[in-house]
Formats: C-alpha cells, structure tokens, sequence
C-alpha cells in the first residue's frame, strides 16, 4: 500500500541553520508529493507540492525535489527564522487524491 | 475568497454524547476530504465525499462513524455515543473538481478539536 516515512524529531536548529527533513515513500503509480506545515492551534498550510518525477517545489525558501529513483521528497531550507518552528508533513496523494501522510515532524528553531 | 470554514473549533463531549462536526469547503469546491489527527500522530483519511454521494469511506470507523456531504449547507461528520478514544483533531480539507491525471492539491481548514470527557 501507500505510505510516507519521515525522519523523527524534534529537530532542534539555530537560526540561520541549514534545514534537511527527510522523507521517502511508497507508492504505486505516480503519486503528487506535498509537503504541509501546522503552526501551533492550527490547521494544515500547503507548503510546497511537485507532481511528478525530477519536478522541484519551491516556495518561501524551502525546496523539495521529487526523487523517482531513491523515492524521496527531502525538504530544505538555507537560513531558517524563529518564524519557521512548526511541524511538518510529508504526503503523498493517492487513488481518489486521498493524501496519505508521514508522522510529522517538529522543527524548534532557536534565536 | 475564505477558505475552509470549521465549527466549532472545539467541542467538549462526555462519553456516550453525540458529536457534530461542521466543515464548509473554500467557494467552489465541491469535493470535500476529513482526516482525523490522533494526539502525536499525523493525519488519517477518513471519508471522501462529493456533493451528496461518498465516495469513499475507507478510513471510517465502521461503527458510530458517519459523513454527509448535501447538496445545501456544509459537510457534516457525525460521532454518535462518544468514547475517550474519539478525542482528537478533525481536519476537513476541500478541493476543486478533478478527472483523469489531474489532482488538485486540498486546502484545509483550521480544524475541531473534540475532548471526550
């Protein structure tokens, strides 16, 4: 079946940090790939998405590539802020669009 | 253009007591997603609906667990004879229409959150 594997957290950085968060999936067919971020007491906010192979998703200084070969999105960002603390998730959209997600993961940038 | 509309956003029950959740999708939208977020897990589908049919329901709970979607008013997910179990974050999500190779991504709303006492 479909699933997402992210890394475990909390990630905990310095601002201005270099951002990796892992993510790898499985899937059968070509799946869109999403990456969401949850601010404390909120809902879900679209990051970034690519929709298919070698596709780069970009947006407010974070970028995931759609890797067929090795199955991953990985997200990353150069400099993280304070601002960027929240959880992130890894989906994946499968049959009917249904997104499947990851665990999440809690990033704590430090000032 | 608002978004994902959720009421309420929280909703105390005691055990045994019916719960009512509320979603109106971004204008539209006529395809509407819920997932459950358990306490330190990531979302879980529950049921896919479109304007008064589901489509899917794959991820409901075959018991106490319903969903309507009709063609006036807002997406109700309903939660009969609550347990402690059903505490959690209930996130509605819409999207717009889509066929064949197209997917659209969802927008959420901010969710509701049920305490079963």
């Amino acid at each position: 079946g479909n699933s997402v594997t992210q890394m475990e957290g909390p990630v905990t950085l310095s601002e201005e940090a270099f951002l990796t968060i892992n993510c790898t999936y499985t899937a059968t067919g070509y799946p869109s790939l999403f990456w969401y971020v949850q601010y404390p007491g909120e809902g879900l906010q679209l990051l970034l998405k690519a929709t298919k192979a070698d596709d780069k998703g970009s947006n407010k200084g974070f970028e995931a590539t759609y890797r067929k070969e090795t199955t991953s999105f990985h997200l990353e960002k150069g400099s993280v802020q304070v601002s960027d603390s929240a959880v992130y998730f890894c989906a994946l959209s499968a049959w009917r669009n249904k997104l499947v997600f990851g665990a999440g993961t809690i990033l704590r940038v430090k000032s | 253009n608002a978004g994902v509309m959720q009421n309420p956003r929280h909703l105390v029950r005691r055990r045994g007591q019916e719960a009512r959740l509320r979603c109106s999708p971004m204008k539209g939208h006529s395809h509407v997603y819920w997932y459950r977020q358990l306490p330190e897990e990531g979302l879980k589908f529950m049921v896919y609906l479109q304007k008064e049919n589901i489509i899917d329901e794959s991820g409901m709970p075959k018991e106490r667990f319903s969903a309507e979607f009709p063609k006036e008013g807002p997406s109700i997910l309903r939660i009969q004879q609550v347990v402690r179990g059903d505490s959690a974050a209930y996130f509605c999500a819409s999207s717009p229409s889509f066929s064949g190779q197209i997917k659209y991504e969802q927008y959420f709303g901010p969710g509701t959150r049920l305490t079963v006492t």
